[in-house]
Order: C-alpha cells, then structure tokens, then sequence
C-alpha cells in the first residue's frame, strides 16, 4: 500500500530562518510528486509537480528537491506570510486507478514568526 | 477567471438526510474529482471522472454517490448522512494531459 509521511508535523521558525520539510513515500512506481500549499479554512494550491530523482523546481523563496524515497521542500528566509500546511501527494504507477489517484500525506504545520 | 467554484461552502445536516454538494469548474478541465480530507488521514479520494457521463470509485467510496451529466459539473451526493462523513470535502480538477490537481474552496459538512 502506498505510503507518505510528512516531518515535522509543525514547525515554527523565525523569519529569516531557512529550514526543509521532509516527505519520505513508498509506492510501486512513482508517476509523480506533488507539492501544495494549504491556508486555514482553503483548498490545497498547486505548487510543484517532480518526476524524476535528482529533480528540482524553484518558486521565490521554495525550493523542491526528489531524490528515490524522499523529496525536501526548502524554504529560504521565509517571511511570515509563507506560514501555512504544506501537503505532499504521490502519484503511483502501480496503483490500479493509476493516474487518478492522489496519496496525500498529513502536512507540516508551518508558523513563521515576524 | 472563477476555476473552481463548491456550494454550500458550510452546510449542517441531520443523520439519515439526504445532501447533495456541487461542484462547478470553468476550465473545461476533464478530470474532475472528489477528496474528503479529515484529521490524521490527509487527503482521501471518494470519487473521480474522467469525462461526462464516466466515473469511477477512489479510495473511501462508501456511502456516497457521483453524477457527471456535463463537463463543468461534478455533484456529490451524500444518500443517507451519518456522523462519520462529517468532514471537509474538496473538489478538484486537471486537464487531461498533466496530473496536478486544481482544488476548490472545500465544503465543510456537520452531521449532526
């Protein structure tokens, strides 16, 4: 059964502070990767898709990485309004709805404090 | 530019009701989908389509129910509501050439 786990589940940094979420997964064959971006009280917003080991794609202060397991999402001097839940969803070749299914794992909590 | 649009955004029902909730795109998107999304489970998939008129069952389907008549509409229907599908329910869509998911605004739903 496919699997992603999120870490930390919260964590707060000050602004300024650069730091990384972890989202370690285990499917058949990954299709994909996927990074949101969740406000309180919103739907989830599209950040980065990955596809492959050794991938990176940037936006302002975001950087996600992927390795085989595992995928970072680095956040360089983050200003309080980058504060939000950060989802990571897999997407599994082996899967039987294949492309239509998302795994999504539970979400960092990210406070970033003025 | 509306994307996608969920009604009602809150919503309180009894057990045993009947509900119905809507979700509209207006990116001709022709993926749509249906997540409920609950503490400590993330974000779980009921239902999906891949055009109108084709649908088919995602990870949780139980007790609920889809209809895809036209492309930009996606309503899911709660038969007869119990205390455990109380949740957040997000609609979302892709096109169907590229798999990232575009999510609505949610529906929180209260049975009571």
């Amino acid at each position: 059964e496919d699997q992603v786990t999120q870490s930390p589940e919260a964590l707060r940094l000050q602004e300024g502070e650069s730091s990384s979420l972890n989202c370690s997964y285990t499917v058949s064959g990954l299709r994909g990767l996927f990074w949101y971006r969740q406000d309180p009280g919103k739907g989830p917003e599209f950040l980065f898709t990955l596809y492959s080991a050794g991938e990176e794609k940037e936006k302002e202060r975001l950087k996600a990485t992927l390795t085989k397991k595992e995928s970072f999402l680095h956040i360089t001097a983050p200003k309080p309004e980058d504060s939000a839940t950060y989802l990571c969803a897999v997407q599994d070749w082996g899967y039987e709805t294949g492309a239509n299914n998302l795994f999504f794992g539970t979400g960092t909590r990210l406070t970033v404090i003025p | 530019d509306a994307g996608i649009t969920q009604s009602p955004r809150y919503k309180i029902t009894e057990t045993g009701r009947q509900v119905t909730l809507m979700c509209h795109q207006t990116w001709s998107h022709s993926y749509m989908f249906w997540y409920r999304q609950d503490l400590g489970h993330g974000l779980r998939l009921i239902y999906y389509s891949a055009a109108a008129d084709i649908t088919d069952k995602g990870e949780v389907p139980d007790g609920y129910v889809v209809s895809r008549s036209k492309t930009e509409n996606f309503p899911l229907t709660l038969e007869s509501a119990t205390r455990s599908q109380t949740s957040v329910y997000f609609c979302a869509s892709r096109t169907g050439s590229s798999y990232e998911q575009y999510f609505g605004p949610g529906t929180r739903l209260t049975v009571t």
